[in-house]
């Protein structure tokens, strides 16, 4: 079975600091994607990116970083700078490739709350 | 290119009554799938269609819901007779066609939030 916890619930932190929202995940399979997910106030789903397990190599996007690890088998996420419109929940979440294909397993999600 | 669209985006039904939630998919995508979010959670997987196929309703609940993906038109997601507990927000999403439907990034629609009184 395929599980994907965010620990934190909720993060708050002052503008321009750094922050880092872990997503630890369980599968079976050889072969998965990861995900991140912003659901701002508004309430939609906003993609971040997408990850396949064959491909362990960083990323960064502006002020957005991942760090995917399978030793741990954790997908952090990292705001550097962060800003007043980051405030939103992030989710996490897993897809295989075979045992379940289509179907994405979310996290709970972190409440992330930047202050001015 | 329009995103996936769903509506209605606010939906309110009585107790008993039957609701009905479209989603409308990327163009060019034949995969749907769709998610419940119950208030202060994370989105639940429900059921995953192709075109005039299920392909996985391992999510859905066994009574009351149901979902399809015509040929032709948008998909729906039923509800009948509605209870409170059915209240959260629904979620469409699509994908492209390709040998599996995780092997592509699933792009959501802006939901459909359903207050039963």
């Amino acid at each position: 079975a395929q599980k994907v916890t965010q620990a934190q619930t909720e993060i708050s932190v002052v503008e321009k600091e750094d922050v880092t929202l872990d997503c630890v995940y369980e599968t079976r399979d050889t072969t998965y994607y990861l995900f991140w997910y912003k659901q701002p106030p508004s309430g939609e789903l906003v993609f971040l990116i997408r990850r396949n397990s064959f491909d362990e190599q960083n990323e960064i996007s502006g002020r957005y970083s991942w760090n995917f690890q399978k030793s741990t088998s954790s997908f952090n996420f990292t705001i550097t700078a962060s800003q007043v419109v980051d405030s939103a929940v992030y989710f996490c979440a897993l897809s295989e490739g075979y045992t379940n294909a289509g179907k994405s397993t979310f996290g709970d999600g972190t409440t992330l709350t930047v202050k001015p | 290119n329009a995103g996936v669209m769903q509506n209605p985006r606010h939906l309110v039904r009585r107790r008993g009554q039957e609701a009905r939630l479209r989603c409308s998919p990327m163009k060019g995508h034949s995969h749907v799938y769709w998610y419940r979010q119950l208030p202060e959670e994370g989105l639940k997987f429900m059921v995953y269609l192709q075109k005039e196929n299920i392909i996985d309703e391992s999510g859905m609940p066994k009574e009351r819901f149901s979902a399809e993906f015509p040929k032709e038109g948008p998909s729906i997601l039923r509800i009948q007779q509605v209870v409170r507990g059915d209240s959260a927000a629904y979620f469409c999403a699509s994908s492209p066609p390709g040998t599996s439907g995780s092997t592509d990034t699933q792009y959501f629609g802006p939901g459909t939030r359903l207050t039963v009184l």
